[in-house]
């Protein structure tokens, strides 16, 4: 089974700031990884798939990049409604889907 | 608008069955792979399996082969999880998804909490 390890578990930030989430995969996924988004009480959205392409919606300053092993959520300017849990999820072996065990952005 | 609307919250004795539901709307039902995702309390995310309404079809994963049973009604396009047996591990908030390309879990349905105590 793949495992997604992501990091850190905690990001501490402050609106106007750059995010920058990790996502590692335990063997290469290519390109089949997505990024959820989850506030308190809600259920995920998804705000990234294909390792880089937008979801519906989805604001421009959240961007996705890389391949194989290695993945990257940037959250360029941060806004107060960007606080919340990410997740990051593969399905390189369909139908196995496997997700990441979230990072926390909190408000610094 | 695409939405999925899952039934209420259930509360529930061990060794109890359920079943809950998650309705699908605003696009073909029987065309896109359902999927059901638990999250234990304070916890994250795990698959359990899909399902196609169209011809029923239906994949578990090994975590949870066994431990549950996925169904769908196309004729009201709603597709089910269910247990013959509730353990109190079993509470947990568990979420229905359509499937995107196969890959991805888009839109969410709004939750079904699940809590089984004695």
């Amino acid at each position: 089974e793949i495992v997604l390890t992501q990091s850190p578990a905690t990001l501490s930030l402050s609106p106007g700031e750059r995010a920058t989430l990790s996502c590692r995969a335990s063997q290469s996924v290519s390109s089949y990884l997505a990024w959820y988004q989850q506030k308190p009480g809600q259920a995920p959205r998804l705000l990234i798939y294909d390792a880089s392409n937008r979801a519906t919606g989805i604001p421009a300053r959240f961007s996705g990049s890389g391949s194989g092993t290695d993945f990257t959520l940037t959250i360029s300017s941060l806004e107060p409604e960007d606080f919340a849990v990410y997740y990051c999820q593969q399905r390189s072996n369909w139908p196995r889907y496997t997700f990441g065990q979230g990072t926390k952005l909190e408000i610094k | 608008e695409v939405q999925l609307v899952q039934s209420g919250a259930e509360v529930k004795k061990p060794g109890e069955s359920l079943k809950i539901s998650c309705k699908g709307s605003g696009y073909s039902f029987t065309s896109y792979w359902i999927g059901w995702v638990r999250q234990m309390p304070g916890k994250g995310l795990e698959w359990m399996g899909i399902i196609y309404p169209g011809d029923s079809d239906t994949r578990y994963s090994p975590s949870f082969q066994g431990q549950v049973t996925i169904s769908a009604d196309k004729s009201i396009s709603t597709a089910y999880l269910q247990w013959s047996s509730l353990k109190a591990s079993d509470t947990a908030m568990y979420y229905c998804a359509r499937v995107l390309f196969k890959n991805w879990f888009d839109p969410w349905g709004q939750g079904t909490l699940v809590t089984v105590s004695s």
